[in-house]
């Protein structure tokens, strides 16, 4: 059983330019987690996605970060207009429809996103 | 809103010497806990979790109990490795938070031979 995918695993952007960082869950996963982790800092959460649904988006920023989790195909989380403050590295999680209380959430490996 | 405190890094040990990190947390309601591992350029590993007070999660030698009287969740090994070096990374997550991950800021552990 694949673990958590998400491509690319470094992505180098230059200011202004779009970037696309997708995550394919683990299967049977119905639900998705992007985290941001900044240089040397712990992860952030940004925004919480079922399939065609964003049920909580309160950590993403109010611009050019948009999230999507369509009901084929993997979930994608886009950033316009890339600025170096983006730098850092994304990681997706996914969990199943979990028992109360117990909710795992299984990470990728991430995608190491360099502004330049 | 949900925290969670850990004590900073990095922490530098001996082979089979003693480990603990540190771990407080503020959530409203009953969160679940969790430690996660970080080996260098990896994503996050689950290492253990607990679901309720008193719980003990244990896995690889690494083991934590849920304390909700001091609100601590601390990860303690009695014997490391080398194999353990690594960024450890305290949680919690519940329905109250909508189950989005609420993570400290992460202790560097280095063993030396």
């Amino acid at each position: 059983n694949a673990g958590v995918m998400q491509n690319p695993r470094h992505l180098v952007r230059r200011r202004g330019q779009e970037a696309r960082l997708r995550c394919s869950p683990m299967k049977g996963h119905s639900h998705v987690y992007w985290y941001r982790q900044l240089p040397e800092e712990g992860l952030k959460f940004m925004v919480y996605l079922q399939k065609e649904n964003i049920i909580d988006e309160s950590g993403m920023p109010k611009e050019r970060f948009s999230a999507e989790f369509p009901k084929e195909g993997p979930s994608i989380l886009r950033i316009q207009q890339v600025v170096r403050g983006d730098s850092a590295a994304y990681f997706c999680a996914s969990s199943p429809l979990g028992l109360q209380g117990a909710y795992e959430q299984f990470f990728g490996p991430g995608t190491r996103l360099t502004v330049l | 809103g949900n925290s969670v405190t850990q004590m900073e890094g990095p922490v530098t040990l001996s082979e089979e010497a003693f480990l603990t990190i540190n771990c407080t947390y503020t959530a409203t309601g009953y969160p679940s806990l969790f430690w996660y591992v970080q080996y260098p350029g990896e994503g996050l590993q689950l290492l253990l979790k607990a679901t309720k007070a008193d719980d003990k999660g244990s896995n690889k030698g690494f083991e934590a109990t849920y304390r909700k009287e001091t609100t601590s969740f601390h990860l303690e090994k009695g014997s490391v490795q080398v194999s353990d070096s690594a960024v450890y990374f305290c949680a919690l997550s519940g329905a109250a938070a909508g189950n989005k991950l609420t993570f400290g800021g992460g202790t560097r552990v280095l063993v030396k031979p």
